[in-house]
């Protein structure tokens, strides 16, 4: 199975911050990884996929770069809305995998 | 608008068989450009994946849940379906129905609202 670790597990920022997320995978997944955004009690939502594609309806702040094994998810001035916990995934190959997740919290 | 909706018993006995209906509106199960699927999330916990299936039937199961998982689907119906057999208190999760699209139509872009199952006696 491919391994996917995020880092941080958790990261506080304050409203207009610049905030980037990574994920690293434990062999090449060429750009095949997917960013999610989940909020208390919903389901996540699909935000970036194929590594730096912006879902339809993902704010521009949102951005993704990286191939291989490394990856970032990048917002570039956080909002009030934007405090939520981001998983990255794997689609490369079956069994599927996520990341453990980062919780972004207000400062 | 594509909405998926689960449905199914909140509460299972241990070594029981869990089993969830998702009922799929908006769209068709019998495209070929999706494949559906399964997700789980125990509670504060991180996500996994249970498996997914085509329209002809074709499967994928995450090999972790070891031959458990039985994922099916009524094309008539617009519905897929969960079992899982053999459950204990490590299955107790918020269970998702998804879509998914893209390449290798494993992104998943649409969820359904998720459902809690709770395995106790």
């Amino acid at each position: 199975d491919i391994q996917m670790t995020q880092s941080p597990s958790s990261l506080s920022a304050s409203v207009g911050d610049r905030v980037t997320i990574t994920c690293r995978a434990s062999q090449s997944i060429s750009t095949y990884l997917n960013w999610y955004q989940q909020k208390p009690g919903k389901a996540p939502d699909l935000l970036i996929y194929a590594a730096s594609s912006l879902q339809s309806g993902v704010p521009s702040r949102f951005s993704g770069s990286g191939s291989g094994t490394d990856f970032t998810l990048t917002i570039s001035s956080l909002q009030p809305e934007d405090f939520a916990t981001y998983y990255c995934q794997q689609s490369s190959s079956t069994p599927i995998t996520f990341g453990q997740g980062t919780r972004l919290e207000i400062k | 608008q594509l909405l998926l909706q689960e449905s199914g018993p909140g509460l299972v006995k241990p070594s029981e068989t869990l089993s969830l209906t998702c009922t799929v509106s908006g769209g068709s199960i019998s495209s070929s450009f999706y494949y559906w699927g399964w997700i789980r999330q125990p509670p504060g916990k991180g996500l996994e994946w249970i498996g997914s299936i085509y329209y002809t039937g074709s499967t994928y199961y995450n090999p972790s849940l070891k031959s458990r998982p039985t994922i099916s689907l009524h094309t008539a119906k617009n519905q897929f379906f969960l079992r899982l057999s053999s459950v204990t208190a490590a299955d107790t999760a918020v269970y998702y129905c998804v879509r998914g699209a893209g390449y290798n139509s494993l992104d998943f872009d649409s969820w359904g609202q998720g459902t809690l199952v709770t395995v106790s006696s």
